[in-house]
């Protein structure tokens, strides 16, 4: 069974770009989540999707958004970069919320 | 509001050692508890959960972890460190309830010396 695929695996942007990550879940599991991964602030939540619904959000400004299709693919959008919003981000798929989580490789957002 | 400790940024054993990670947590309701890995320049990767039933929990590679719920803990132990499990360590909870979503401790490197 294929893991958790995210694209692209790299990339940079400056400032006041907008950016879209994508994620594809394993096969059958209809929760996914994204995480934002960071030295210092460790892995913070940012949302959960079941079945194309948002389910939960995390304490993120507006600029970070997300959705989730009828396949079960997922895409988080990031509307005028900062700075700070370079960060490792993890998207994890399971067969709903309160299962175990399986993550992805992860995008690593460069801001300059 | 839920939330996770991991007391130890770091915690060093030597290889053949018994090895302890250690985890406490705090939730409203009843809590899912899990640990997961991460390996350098790799996603995480599940180790083990305690839902329910009995508090000793076996999971991969050899790992088990305790629930103890008098003192809100979950830490994770092994009984023989090897020098491939040198990682970053981390401890989630989840309430019991979809208004809730994973919270993730701030990690234990895990140093096992040859």
């Amino acid at each position: 069974k294929a893991g958790v695929t995210q694209t692209p695996r790299y990339l940079i942007k400056t400032r006041g770009q907008q950016v879209t990550l994508s994620c594809s879940p394993i096969s059958g599991h209809r929760s996914v989540s994204w995480y934002q991964q960071t030295p210092g602030q460790g892995l913070q939540f940012l949302f959960e999707y079941f079945s194309e619904t948002q389910r939960n959000k995390g304490n993120f400004p507006g600029r970070f958004s997300g959705r989730q299709f009828s396949n079960s693919r997922s895409e988080m959008n990031v509307s005028t970069l900062e700075l700070g919003d370079s960060a490792l981000y993890l998207c994890a798929s399971s067969l709903d919320s309160f299962n175990e989580q399986f993550f992805g490789p992860g995008t690593r957002l460069t801001v300059l | 509001a839920q939330s996770v400790a991991q007391p130890e940024d770091q915690v060093n054993v030597a290889e053949g050692n018994p090895l302890t990670v250690k985890c406490t947590y705090s939730v409203s309701g009843n809590p899912y508890l899990f640990w997961y890995v991460q390996y350098p320049n790799r996603g995480l990767q599940f180790l083990l959960k305690y839902i329910t039933g009995d508090n000793l929990v076996k999971g991969s590679y050899g790992f088990e972890a305790e629930f103890n719920k008098s003192q809100t803990s979950f830490h994770l132990k092994k009984p023989s460190a090897l020098v491939s499990d040198s990682a970053l360590y981390f401890c989630a909870v989840r309430e019991n309830n979809y208004g809730q979503n994973f919270v993730f401790g701030p990690g234990t490197r895990l140093s096992v010396l040859p």
